[in-house]
């Protein structure tokens, strides 16, 4: 079964510092993979996904991420955190073929002026 | 714009009441979702819907049930609500392959 992890509930950043998030999945069989971000009191907006093309992956407000299968990682990144960042994030995979999308437990990014 | 809307963003049950969750998108998707969303415990799924009047258990069912009559529309139903079901539930759709899910804006439930 696949399951996901990410390190840290918690992630604290001075704005204008680098953001890392890390998620590691388990999967019997190469994942689509993607990152979430929820606002207070929003649903879930798709930040960039993996499906299988490109690695490295491009999504929206300055955020990437990697799929290194080697790792099983999937970490979140951004080079120059804005104060708008401040949100919860979550990482998800889905089996190909599957019809699941399991998610992990979330970390809150909190950046600091 | 696609959009997938749930019918509350806030409610109140006192414990025993039977509470409907609607959702309905308007993406022709296959796929519906019902997630609860609980601090620290990221999304788990209750139940999905991957065709009109099919249904699959998610991995949290006990105390829930759901409804999918039209393809558009999901209901999650709390048959008897108690305390434990004070939560965010949050509905989603996809298409079949589950390329991306597209969220709702979740509907805070508070059982008294």
């Amino acid at each position: 079964a696949q399951s996901v992890t990410q390190l840290g509930s918690h992630v604290s950043v001075s704005e204008g510092a680098l953001v890392l998030l890390r998620c590691n999945y388990s999967s019997s069989v190469p994942p689509y993979l993607f990152w979430y971000v929820q606002y207070p009191n929003q649903g879930l907006q798709l930040l960039l996904k993996y499906t299988s093309a490109a690695t490295l992956v491009k999504g929206i407000n300055g955020f990437e991420a990697e799929f290194k299968k080697s790792e099983t990682s999937f970490h979140l990144t951004k080079p120059s955190a804005h104060m708008s960042d401040a949100a919860e994030y979550f990482c998800a995979v889905k089996k190909v073929g599957g019809n699941k999308l399991v998610f992990g437990a979330g970390t809150i990014l909190r950046v600091k002026s | 714009d696609v959009k997938v809307t749930q019918s509350s963003r806030y409610l109140v049950k006192r414990t025993g009441e039977k509470v409907f969750l609607e959702c309905v998108q308007d993406m022709d998707h296959e796929n519906m979702f019902w997630y609860r969303q609980d601090p620290g415990l990221g999304l788990r799924l209750i139940y999905f819907s991957y065709d009109v009047k099919m249904k699959e258990k998610g991995d949290i069912p006990e105390g829930y049930s759901v409804s999918r009559e039209k393809k558009e529309r999901f209901s999650l139903i709390l048959e008897s609500a108690s305390t434990n079901q004070t939560s965010m539930y949050l509905c989603a759709s996809s298409v079949r392959d589950i390329t991306e899910a597209f969220f709702g804006q979740g509907t805070r439930l508070t059982v008294v």
